[in-house]
């Protein structure tokens, strides 16, 4: 089955910065690849999707890029605010099942 | 957030007693999924559902059993609860295009 892995687990960084998380998956069948945000007790939210015929999408401040070659993908967030402080979950799917990483908890220090 | 609730939204229970857990939604999406998260495993798919009656296992599927004999209601149960199942339990929906959606969640404590 698809393996995906999210790196990295933690990440601080200063309100106005960017925030960079990373994941890589396994099976290139894959083709759909979903950001989540999770805030303390509260539901996963979908935030950003990105589908394996587009290398880059973005919302706003919000951006997610697609290396089908590498198999890898990356949520970027720019000018962080400290409503941005959550768990980061990425995850990929053929359309099934998904497959989830472990997740990046942000923290963005005023 | 879609139309998808949980119930119970909490639930302690002792070893070995049977536990259903539901999930209920109004957007007629093909697919539900349960999944479980505990720290530092993320979102694991327990089983998912492609339609009425039509199921299927996921990663962490031992000791649990679904069903779904209405669109809007997926069933998942507890054979005999153990210590490890204590977890928090998400309902998702998707559609044909994918995207995906979490219920509130189910915290649940076995004793």
């Amino acid at each position: 089955g698809e393996n995906v892995e999210q790196h990295p687990s933690t990440l601080s960084v200063q309100e106005g910065d960017s925030a960079v998380i990373k994941c890589t998956y396994s099976d290139s069948a894959s083709n759909y690849f979903p950001w989540y945000k999770q805030e303390l007790g509260k539901r996963p939210q979908l935030i950003i999707d990105i589908r394996s015929n587009v290398g880059e999408k973005k919302d706003q401040r919000i951006a997610v890029t697609l290396n089908k070659t590498a198999k890898h993908f990356s949520l970027h967030i720019t000018e962080t605010q400290p409503e941005d402080s959550a768990v980061y979950f990425c995850a990929a799917t053929t359309g099934n099942q998904f497959y989830f990483g472990t997740g990046t908890s942000l923290t963005v220090i005023p | 957030d879609a139309g998808i609730t949980q119930s119970p939204r909490h639930k302690v229970t002792e070893t070995g007693t049977p536990v259903t857990l539901r999930c209920h939604q109004t957007e007629n999406h093909r697919y539900m999924y349960w999944y479980r998260q505990d720290p530092g495993h993320g979102l694991r798919l327990i089983h998912y559902s492609y339609g009425v009656k039509d199921t299927d296992k996921g990663e962490v599927s031992d000791g649990y059993s679904v069903s779904r004999s209405k669109t809007e209601d997926f069933l998942l149960t507890l054979e005999s609860a153990t210590s490890s199942q204590t977890s928090v339990y998400f309902c998702a929906i998707s559609g044909t295009d994918y995207e995906q959606y979490f219920g509130p969640g189910t915290r649940l404590t076995v004793t």
